[in-house]
Protein backbone atom coordinates (compact mmCIF):
# COMPACT_ATOMS: atom_id res chain seq x y z
CA UNK A 1 0.00 0.00 0.00
CA UNK A 2 0.71 3.51 -0.03
CA UNK A 3 3.24 5.12 2.75
CA UNK A 4 2.32 8.60 1.61
CA UNK A 5 -1.16 10.11 1.34
CA UNK A 6 -2.96 13.23 0.84
CA UNK A 7 -5.80 15.19 3.22
CA UNK A 8 -7.73 16.25 0.08
CA UNK A 9 -8.04 14.88 -3.35
CA UNK A 10 -9.26 17.98 -5.03
CA UNK A 11 -8.20 21.90 -5.13
CA UNK A 12 -9.56 25.18 -6.23
CA UNK A 13 -8.19 28.19 -6.26
CA UNK A 14 -8.85 31.46 -8.18
CA UNK A 15 -6.47 32.52 -10.08
CA UNK A 16 -3.97 35.18 -8.30
CA UNK A 17 -4.75 32.82 -4.88
CA UNK A 18 -2.01 31.08 -2.96
CA UNK A 19 -2.35 27.23 -3.54
CA UNK A 20 -1.33 25.15 -0.68
CA UNK A 21 -1.19 21.31 -1.18
CA UNK A 22 -0.75 19.07 2.00
CA UNK A 23 0.38 16.03 2.64
CA UNK A 24 0.64 13.78 5.39
CA UNK A 25 3.62 10.25 5.51
CA UNK A 26 4.04 7.60 8.02
CA UNK A 27 7.45 6.39 7.28
CA UNK A 28 9.93 8.07 10.28
CA UNK A 29 12.94 6.96 8.32
CA UNK A 30 12.38 9.01 5.01
CA UNK A 31 14.65 11.42 5.17
CA UNK A 32 14.09 13.57 1.64
CA UNK A 33 10.88 14.70 0.07
CA UNK A 34 9.80 15.69 -3.29
CA UNK A 35 7.12 17.25 -4.93
CA UNK A 36 5.90 16.78 -8.52
CA UNK A 37 3.52 18.02 -11.27
CA UNK A 38 1.48 15.90 -13.50
CA UNK A 39 -0.35 17.70 -16.28
CA UNK A 40 -2.86 15.98 -17.96
CA UNK A 41 -1.84 12.72 -20.45
CA UNK A 42 2.27 13.72 -18.87
CA UNK A 43 4.68 12.32 -17.21
CA UNK A 44 5.34 13.89 -13.79
CA UNK A 45 7.85 16.70 -13.45
CA UNK A 46 9.99 17.40 -10.37
CA UNK A 47 9.04 20.78 -8.94
CA UNK A 48 11.12 21.08 -5.57
CA UNK A 49 12.46 18.59 -2.96
CA UNK A 50 13.62 19.37 0.60
CA UNK A 51 15.32 16.87 3.01
CA UNK A 52 14.42 16.01 6.69
CA UNK A 53 17.21 18.59 8.07
CA UNK A 54 15.43 21.17 6.48
CA UNK A 55 12.05 22.61 7.71
CA UNK A 56 11.51 25.01 4.48
CA UNK A 57 13.19 25.68 0.92
CA UNK A 58 11.91 27.88 -1.06
CA UNK A 59 11.93 28.08 -5.32
CA UNK A 60 10.48 30.06 -8.14
CA UNK A 61 7.00 31.02 -6.82
CA UNK A 62 6.93 27.54 -4.45
CA UNK A 63 7.76 26.75 -1.23
CA UNK A 64 7.92 23.49 0.84
CA UNK A 65 7.31 22.96 3.84
CA UNK A 66 8.30 19.87 6.20
CA UNK A 67 7.06 19.28 9.54
CA UNK A 68 8.47 15.96 10.85
CA UNK A 69 6.81 15.87 14.56
CA UNK A 70 3.45 15.65 12.83
CA UNK A 71 4.90 13.96 9.66
CA UNK A 72 3.37 16.51 7.55
CA UNK A 73 5.01 18.45 4.05
CA UNK A 74 2.84 20.75 2.26
CA UNK A 75 3.48 22.86 -0.93
CA UNK A 76 2.90 26.83 -1.40
CA UNK A 77 2.23 27.92 -4.87
CA UNK A 78 2.05 31.94 -4.66
CA UNK A 79 -0.15 33.53 -6.83
CA UNK A 80 -1.45 30.42 -8.06
CA UNK A 81 -1.94 31.02 -12.39
CA UNK A 82 -3.91 29.03 -14.98
CA UNK A 83 -0.80 26.82 -16.02
CA UNK A 84 -0.86 25.56 -12.23
CA UNK A 85 -3.62 23.49 -12.73
CA UNK A 86 -2.60 20.01 -12.38
CA UNK A 87 -1.86 17.09 -10.11
CA UNK A 88 0.53 17.73 -7.46
CA UNK A 89 2.30 14.55 -5.68
CA UNK A 90 3.94 14.34 -3.16
CA UNK A 91 6.43 11.40 -2.58
CA UNK A 92 9.02 10.17 -0.01
CA UNK A 93 12.32 8.21 0.14
CA UNK A 94 12.64 5.97 3.07
CA UNK A 95 15.81 4.48 0.77
CA UNK A 96 16.23 4.58 -2.86
CA UNK A 97 12.72 3.83 -4.04
CA UNK A 98 10.18 7.17 -3.93
CA UNK A 99 6.66 5.87 -2.62
CA UNK A 100 4.18 8.58 -4.26
CA UNK A 101 0.79 9.95 -2.50
CA UNK A 102 -2.62 9.18 -4.50
CA UNK A 103 -2.17 13.39 -5.77
CA UNK A 104 -4.01 16.48 -5.31
CA UNK A 105 -5.89 17.95 -8.50
CA UNK A 106 -5.59 21.58 -8.25
CA UNK A 107 -8.53 23.39 -10.19
CA UNK A 108 -7.49 26.73 -11.57
CA UNK A 109 -10.46 29.56 -11.52
CA UNK A 110 -10.45 32.27 -14.09
CA UNK B 1 18.66 18.32 -19.57
CA UNK B 2 18.78 14.47 -19.50
CA UNK B 3 16.11 13.17 -22.40
CA UNK B 4 13.82 10.16 -22.00
CA UNK B 5 12.36 8.83 -24.34
CA UNK B 6 9.43 6.70 -24.49
CA UNK B 7 7.19 4.66 -27.08
CA UNK B 8 4.47 4.19 -28.25
CA UNK B 9 2.53 7.12 -26.59
CA UNK B 10 -0.65 5.45 -26.45
CA UNK B 11 -1.20 1.46 -27.67
CA UNK B 12 -4.39 -0.58 -27.37
CA UNK B 13 -3.71 -4.02 -27.18
CA UNK B 14 -6.29 -7.29 -26.76
CA UNK B 15 -5.94 -9.48 -24.27
CA UNK B 16 -3.95 -12.45 -24.07
CA UNK B 17 -1.37 -10.47 -26.84
CA UNK B 18 2.25 -9.91 -26.28
CA UNK B 19 3.64 -6.40 -25.10
CA UNK B 20 7.30 -4.51 -25.26
CA UNK B 21 7.84 -0.91 -23.98
CA UNK B 22 10.88 0.85 -24.71
CA UNK B 23 12.51 3.17 -22.74
CA UNK B 24 15.73 5.19 -23.65
CA UNK B 25 17.33 7.65 -21.90
CA UNK B 26 20.05 10.15 -22.79
CA UNK B 27 22.87 11.75 -20.65
CA UNK B 28 25.19 10.04 -18.00
CA UNK B 29 25.77 6.57 -18.34
CA UNK B 30 24.76 3.76 -15.57
CA UNK B 31 21.82 5.63 -14.02
CA UNK B 32 19.43 4.03 -12.18
CA UNK B 33 16.25 3.06 -14.07
CA UNK B 34 12.39 2.81 -12.98
CA UNK B 35 9.18 1.90 -14.58
CA UNK B 36 5.34 2.76 -13.04
CA UNK B 37 2.29 2.34 -13.67
CA UNK B 38 -0.30 4.25 -12.87
CA UNK B 39 -4.35 3.85 -13.36
CA UNK B 40 -6.59 6.33 -13.46
CA UNK B 41 -6.93 9.14 -10.59
CA UNK B 42 -4.43 7.33 -9.20
CA UNK B 43 -0.19 7.76 -7.29
CA UNK B 44 2.36 5.88 -9.35
CA UNK B 45 2.70 2.16 -8.32
CA UNK B 46 6.90 0.95 -8.63
CA UNK B 47 7.26 -2.08 -11.06
CA UNK B 48 10.62 -2.82 -11.47
CA UNK B 49 14.05 -0.68 -10.76
CA UNK B 50 17.15 -1.55 -12.37
CA UNK B 51 20.78 -0.15 -11.31
CA UNK B 52 22.83 -2.01 -14.35
CA UNK B 53 22.33 -3.92 -17.16
CA UNK B 54 20.85 -7.16 -16.73
CA UNK B 55 20.35 -5.92 -13.44
CA UNK B 56 16.27 -5.74 -12.65
CA UNK B 57 14.21 -5.56 -9.18
CA UNK B 58 10.77 -6.53 -9.06
CA UNK B 59 8.56 -4.77 -6.72
CA UNK B 60 5.06 -6.21 -7.55
CA UNK B 61 4.06 -9.76 -8.16
CA UNK B 62 2.26 -9.42 -11.46
CA UNK B 63 2.13 -10.34 -15.36
CA UNK B 64 4.89 -8.00 -16.39
CA UNK B 65 8.56 -8.66 -16.29
CA UNK B 66 11.31 -5.88 -17.57
CA UNK B 67 14.50 -6.16 -19.19
CA UNK B 68 17.98 -3.93 -18.95
CA UNK B 69 20.02 -5.12 -22.46
CA UNK B 70 22.13 -1.97 -22.59
CA UNK B 71 23.15 0.83 -20.55
CA UNK B 72 20.50 3.44 -21.67
CA UNK B 73 17.59 0.88 -22.36
CA UNK B 74 14.99 -0.35 -20.15
CA UNK B 75 12.16 -2.88 -21.88
CA UNK B 76 8.65 -3.76 -19.84
CA UNK B 77 7.30 -6.59 -21.42
CA UNK B 78 4.08 -9.26 -21.18
CA UNK B 79 3.76 -12.66 -22.91
CA UNK B 80 0.10 -11.98 -22.16
CA UNK B 81 -1.88 -8.89 -21.36
CA UNK B 82 -4.79 -9.07 -19.11
CA UNK B 83 -7.41 -6.46 -18.60
CA UNK B 84 -5.67 -5.15 -15.85
CA UNK B 85 -2.47 -4.59 -17.65
CA UNK B 86 -4.39 -1.26 -18.74
CA UNK B 87 -2.54 1.77 -17.31
CA UNK B 88 0.13 4.57 -18.02
CA UNK B 89 3.02 3.48 -17.84
CA UNK B 90 6.25 5.24 -17.24
CA UNK B 91 9.91 5.22 -17.28
CA UNK B 92 11.79 7.37 -14.70
CA UNK B 93 15.29 7.55 -14.33
CA UNK B 94 17.27 8.89 -11.14
CA UNK B 95 20.02 11.72 -10.99
CA UNK B 96 22.46 12.53 -9.06
CA UNK B 97 23.03 12.04 -5.63
CA UNK B 98 19.58 13.52 -4.33
CA UNK B 99 17.76 10.13 -5.64
CA UNK B 100 15.57 12.41 -8.20
CA UNK B 101 13.70 10.88 -10.53
CA UNK B 102 12.77 12.50 -13.80
CA UNK B 103 9.92 11.26 -16.57
CA UNK B 104 9.28 10.07 -19.32
CA UNK B 105 6.41 11.16 -21.42
CA UNK B 106 4.42 7.89 -20.85
CA UNK B 107 2.82 5.26 -22.50
CA UNK B 108 -1.42 4.90 -22.49
CA UNK B 109 -1.92 1.19 -22.75
CA UNK B 110 -5.30 -0.13 -23.24
CA UNK B 111 -6.14 -3.65 -23.15
CA UNK B 112 -9.18 -4.71 -24.12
Amino acid sequence: GESVGLHLPTLSVQEGDNSIINCAYSNSASDYFIWYKQESGKGPQFIIDIRSNMDKRQGQRVTVLLNKTVKHLSLQIAATQPGDSAVYFCAENPDYKLSFGAGTTVTVRA
Amino acid sequence: SQTIHQWPATLVQPVGSPLSLECTVEGTSNPNLYWYRQAAGRGLQLLFYSVGIGQISSEVPQNLSASRPQDRQFILSSKKLLLSDSGFYLCAREEGAKNIQYFGAGTRLSVL
